[in-house]
């Protein structure tokens, strides 16, 4: 059965300084990977999507970037973190971007700006 | 637009109850999904069910259904015989055919408040 992993759980940083949030799949291949972001209380907003090693799309522009070394992993960073970067980022996967197959998602990844 | 409306930011049910979680949506494509998913205040999304456009039998998954009236644009999630444990965010969801990234399209999320 397929797994998906996202580490850290939880992370504090300074305004400033780097960041980098991993995310691993595990059980299958050449999967479709998402990173969201969602706001307190709110619905997730999709970040990046990569559809294969190298391949990385944003979907909106911001101060994070995304990049996909190796099939089943899938990072996010930024070189100088903002407040307003402070949120829970989710991986997701899926097996295509059809409309009739499920995403499913990672644990998260709970960030905290100050 | 929002292409995906949830109108109760909270609800409460009596455990043991069935409850019904509102969800209208919004697309001209032909082709697409409907999801929902659960988030309890761990923040993991879990998925719940799924519906297809072209779907002509609710779905129906364990204690989950989905009422899919298509011409009213709504796909509502039925639980039934509420537990505490289903006391969490819901959130529905859509892709969309003609998407080149396959992305969710979430709503607001409705909070779910069991009651013993």
């Amino acid at each position: 059965s397929q797994t998906i992993h996202q580490w850290p759980a939880t992370l504090v940083q300074p305004v400033g300084s780097p960041l980098s949030l991993e995310c691993t799949v595990e059980g299958t291949s050449n999967p479709n990977l998402y990173w969201y972001r969602q706001a307190a209380g709110r619905g997730l907003q999709l970040l990046f999507y990569s559809v294969g090693i190298g391949q990385i799309s944003s979907e909106v522009p911001q101060n994070l970037s995304a990049s996909r070394p190796q099939d089943r992993q899938f990072i996010l960073s930024s070189k100088k973190l903002l407040l307003s970067d402070s949120g829970f980022y989710l991986c997701a996967w899926s097996r295509d971007i059809s409309p009739y197959n499920e995403q499913f998602f990672g644990p998260g990844t709970r960030l905290t700006v100050l | 637009a929002q292409k995906i409306t949830q109108t109760q930011p909270g609800m409460f049910v009596q455990e043991k109850e069935a409850v019904t979680l509102d969800c209208t949506y919004d697309t001209s494509d032909q082709s697409y999904g409907l999801f929902w998913y659960k988030q309890p205040s761990s923040g993991e999304m879990i998925f719940l069910i799924y519906q297809g456009s072209y779907d002509e039998q609710n779905a129906t998954e364990g204690r989950y259904s989905l009422n899919f009236q298509k011409a009213r644009k709504s796909a509502n999630l039925v639980i039934s015989a509420s537990q505490l444990g289903d006391s969490a965010m819901y959130f529905c969801a859509m892709r969309e055919g003609r998407s080149n990234t396959g992305k969710l399209i979430f709503g607001q999320g409705t909070t779910l408040q069991v009651k013993p």
